[in-house]
């Protein structure tokens, strides 16, 4: 079964724009991490938000974990050009023992436009 | 910063032949990750690896796929015999197990099969 659903698949937007992705899923979570993914590239962690957190700040960004909406998103304020790649939400199950694998959504695609 | 190296970046090969996919953890990690991604498509789970042993297999994981880690530093996944399906990028990860933390990518192998 699918975990992470990101909404929305894509998103273009102006430079100094804010840029907002959300993500779903349909587990017990221990925590929810974000990465970011250049085109053809490897993927970067972002930032993680464990199950008891609400909300996270890391720089220009700005994570909200909402449990009993099974929900996130991710903000990132005041977006460059160089924070165009795919955003992907991915969740360690709870109770996750040993194998703390992660499941992965679908990703957003987001183009900022100089 | 620490960093996980994967080797090679790019492999091209004839269906049948068996790839041998390297991957360097980092040091002090504990848990090591197996994902591959196919073009256009989720980042998908294939093995996770803890004390020097298969923690969990996904059903991709199938008999044609093995891990190893022959010396203490390497790990490496091997795929048999190679199908037309298994071209994609094929990411190793390790972590230090904490949940707290995130997981640190490797820049990716992508395996053509023709």
């Amino acid at each position: 079964s699918q975990q992470g659903e990101e909404d929305p698949q894509a998103l273009s937007i102006q430079e100094g724009e804010n840029a907002t992705m959300n993500c779903s899923y349909k587990t017990s979570i221990n925590n929810l991490q974000w990465y970011r993914q250049n085109s053809g590239r490897g993927l970067v962690h972002l930032i993680l938000i464990r199950s008891n957190e609400r909300e996270k700040h890391s720089g220009r960004l700005r994570v909200t974990l909402d449990t009993s909406k099974k929900s996130s998103s991710l903000l990132i304020t005041a977006s460059r050009a160089a924070d165009t790649a795919s955003y992907f939400c991915a969740t360690v199950p709870y109770n996750a023992g040993n194998n703390r694998k992660l499941i992965w959504g679908l990703g957003t695609s987001l183009a900022v436009n100089p | 910063e620490p960093e996980v190296t994967q080797t090679p970046s790019h492999q091209v090969t004839q269906m049948g032949q068996e790839v041998i996919l390297r991957c360097v953890p980092i040091s002090n990690h504990l848990y090591f990750y197996w994902y591959r991604q196919i073009l256009g498509q989720k980042v998908e789970f294939l093995v996770s690896f803890y004390n020097n042993e298969i923690s969990e297999k996904s059903e991709i994981f199938d008999d044609q796929f093995s891990v190893e880690r022959p010396d203490g530093s390497n790990f490496t996944l091997k795929i048999r015999s190679t199908k037309l399906e298994d071209s994609a990028m094929y990411f190793c990860a390790s972590s230090d197990g904490g949940y707290g933390y995130g997981y640190t990518f490797g820049s990716g192998t992508r395996l053509t099969v023709v």
